[in-house]
């Protein structure tokens, strides 16, 4: 069935150190997966994905791995800043069906300062 | 530009009454999606069009009726809803397929009294 798990559900990180979330995904047909960043009151703002002919892709300080094999994909998060927090959701293509996504239940990430 | 904008942002409404909410995106993508979100919980796919058809109907319940008048708008009406029907409604919009980036809109707050 369609599931994407997320982990861990909640974070807290000092300002400046590294975050990492964590998503698995159960259909091997999978080929797309898009990292969502949620602050409270606003729609979900896509923050960077990888396709699977890609196993890592790094925009400034976020970076996303993709291990195909293990149906299983991360976000990396480096020297993390106060605005960093929020809730950040991954996501994975469903099937034949080129426009549905699945999402992981979301991570909340507090960065202190 | 990525905006997707959404009217009401936000919307009170009777068991009674008929309300719309709409949609508007000018990035030239050909799908365009609604999305039910709860809190702390990840958005669900309601619906999606393709290129102005309806595509994908999540099983939602006829109260809720979408309609694509054109390539730039999206528009869900409501009737007869339910207290449990009040979340966050999102639409979002991509080129084509889900394959290709997906952006959101800020999303309408509605509540059902």
């Amino acid at each position: 069935g369609e599931n994407v798990e997320q982990h861990p559900s909640t974070l807290s990180v000092q300002e400046g150190d590294s975050a990492v979330i964590k998503c698995t995904y159960s259909d091997s047909a999978s080929n797309y997966f898009p990292w969502y960043k949620q602050e409270l009151g606003k729609g979900p703002q896509l923050i960077i994905d990888i396709r699977s002919n890609v196993g890592e892709k790094k925009d400034q300080r976020i970076a996303v791995t993709l291990n195909k094999t293990a149906k299983h994909f991360s976000l990396h998060i480096t020297e993390t800043q106060p605005e960093d927090s929020a809730v950040y959701f991954c996501a994975a293509t469903f099937g034949d069906s080129s426009y549905k996504l699945i999402f992981g239940s979301g991570t909340r990430l507090l960065v202190r300062p | 530009d990525t905006e997707v904008t959404q009217t009401p942002k936000h919307l009170v409404m009777g068991m009674t009454n008929k309300k719309s909410l709409k949609c508007e995106q000018h990035m030239g993508h050909r799908a365009m999606y609604w999305y039910k979100q709860k809190a702390k919980k990840p958005p669900e796919l309601m619906f999606v069009y393709s290129y102005e058809k309806l595509s994908i109907n999540e099983s939602v319940p006829s109260r809720f009726s979408p309609e694509c008048p054109n390539s730039s708008l999206l528009n869900l009406h409501l009737h007869a809803l339910q207290p449990e029907d009040s979340a966050l409604y999102l639409c979002a919009s991509s080129l084509q397929g889900v394959n290709y980036e997906q952006y959101f809109g800020p999303g309408t707050r509605l509540t059902v009294t």
